[in-house]
């Protein structure tokens, strides 16, 4: 089946620092997406990519899909503490298919 | 809209002890999926519903685990007997659609703990 692998798994930081995390598959994907779970609460939809190539921004947010199809970024310029959480990668594999998610990130940012 | 709503929020049981957790998706959605995270294993679909008709069930572990979706706002998980391995955070999530453009919202889980 398809796979993401989702890296670095976890990353400790200082407040004002950008964040860079990535991630691959061996199978093409339609789509890719970037979620954020906090403690207690389930994924939470930041950034959605539908074209190889695209790149989208929302807020200190940045993501990229990779031209290849089999990758994509996230970037957080200048963190703050709220941006504590668990970054999860996803896609799909094509329309219609399931949604394949990586094992994602967890941040962590001392003020 | 509210999003989706799941309860119980938490559940602490016995081992052999029934288990049902609740969902209601988010209004006009047709989508329905549970998921279950554990550390080992990470976010894995369990079931999804399109209309209130199961889908595709491969992602339920055993027979233990049951799904059904009576109406289009509301769907139970049901797991029996319950096993301490079945301990995990249970997500819900719902989306007007499949696949690409169709983007899922999930609820805030269950966290559910089998002693």
């Amino acid at each position: 089946g398809q796979q993401l692998n989702q890296s670095p798994q976890s990353m400790f930081i200082q407040e004002g620092e950008d964040v860079s995390m990535n991630c691959t598959s061996s199978s093409i994907f339609n789509t890719w997406l970037w979620y954020k779970q906090e403690p207690g609460e389930g994924p939470v939809l930041l950034i959605a990519l539908y074209k190889a190539g695209e790149l989208t921004s929302n807020g200190r947010l940045t993501a990229q899909f990779g031209i290849t199809r089999k990758d994509s970024f996230l970037n957080i310029s200048a963190s703050i503490p709220s941006d504590v959480g668990i970054y999860f990668c996803a896609g799909h594999f094509s329309s219609g298919s399931r949604l394949t998610f990586g094992e994602g990130t967890q941040l962590t940012v001392n003020p | 809209d509210a999003g989706v709503i799941q309860s119980p929020r938490h559940e602490v049981t016995e081992m052999g002890q029934e288990v049902t957790l609740r969902c209601k998706p988010i209004s006009g959605h047709d989508y329905l999926f549970w998921y279950r995270q554990t550390m080992m294993r990470g976010l894995e679909l369990l079931i999804y519903f399109n209309n209130n008709v199961p889908i595709d069930d491969s992602g339920m572990p055993e027979d233990r685990f049951s799904a059904k979706m009576p109406n289009a706002s509301f769907s139970t998980l049901k797991i029996q007997p319950s096993e301490p391995r079945d301990s995990a955070v249970y997500f819900c999530a719902s989306s007007y659609g499949q696949g690409v453009g169709n983007e899922q919202f999930f609820g805030p889980g269950t966290r559910l703990t089998v002693l």
